[in-house]
């Protein structure tokens, strides 16, 4: 099972673009990276996934190397609604139809303004 | 779309009591619900996977009997926690499978309830 590894915290200014990284050196070739995060006392909130290639949404980006071994997550103009806990996971895949998310520690994210 | 709900928001009980916690998909259908338990200042827990219509697959360490899982509908999973301890108090999420990004491929995405804080005093 891949695991993954991800600073404990980070600040940001407001504005700014925060970029997270995410060491997933072990990852297989059909597991996907997936991002989510969650704010104090909410459940996580799904941001963006990928598979090999670069991905974008209205939230943010996702730049995965070429190697797949790590990603960054990019939130391109950061907002004080964006501090909170961002988790980088890699898909376990048990079986079709069962692939659960393992949740690691993630990286605290401050916005300061 | 994807929005799932939980209810009660939050809960407060009686040791010895039990309390049980609904995980609604509201706009989609889920064939897999997955339960989570979060203590203060850790990360989330896997506690057990929900399948529709079947039995539901609990990780090692967690009492089956203690934490009974429902899936009753495409819509609906149920977490019950029979006999409530203080040690159960925690921040208990569920999590929805949605397939419909990417239908018949491996690819899919879970979406999370916003949780319910259970206490037992």
């Amino acid at each position: 099972d891949a695991k993954t590894t991800q600073p404990t915290s980070m600040d940001c200014a407001e504005g700014r673009a925060a970029n997270l990284p995410c060491n997933h050196s072990t990852i297989s070739g059909n597991e996907y990276v997936y991002w989510y995060r969650q704010i104090h006392s909410q459940g996580p909130q799904y941001i963006i996934h990928g598979l090999k290639n670069n991905e974008t949404n209205e939230m943010a980006s996702l730049i995965i190397t070429e190697d797949r071994k790590s990603s960054t997550l990019i939130l391109p103009h950061a907002t004080l609604r964006d501090t909170a806990v961002y988790y980088c996971i890699v898909r376990l895949s048990l079986r079709q139809g069962a692939q659960k998310l393992v949740f690691g520690q993630g990286t605290r994210l401050t916005i300061n303004p | 779309g994807a929005v799932v709900s939980q209810h009660p928001s939050w809960v407060i009980c009686k040791s010895g009591t039990s309390v049980k916690i609904e995980c609604r998909s509201l706009d989609f259908q889920a064939t897999t619900m997955f339960w989570y338990r979060q203590f203060p200042k850790q990360s989330l827990m896997l506690m057990a996977t929900s399948n529709e219509g079947s039995k539901a697959t609990y990780e090692q360490g967690v009492e089956k009997d203690k934490f009974l899982i429902n899936h009753a509908s495409l819509t609906l999973s149920t977490l019950t926690v029979t006999s409530a301890h203080p040690e159960d108090s925690s921040f208990y999420i569920c999590s929805a499978r949605d397939l419909r990004a990417l239908p018949g491929l491996a690819s899919d995405t879970q979406y999370f309830g916003p949780g319910t804080r259970l206490t037992v005093l």
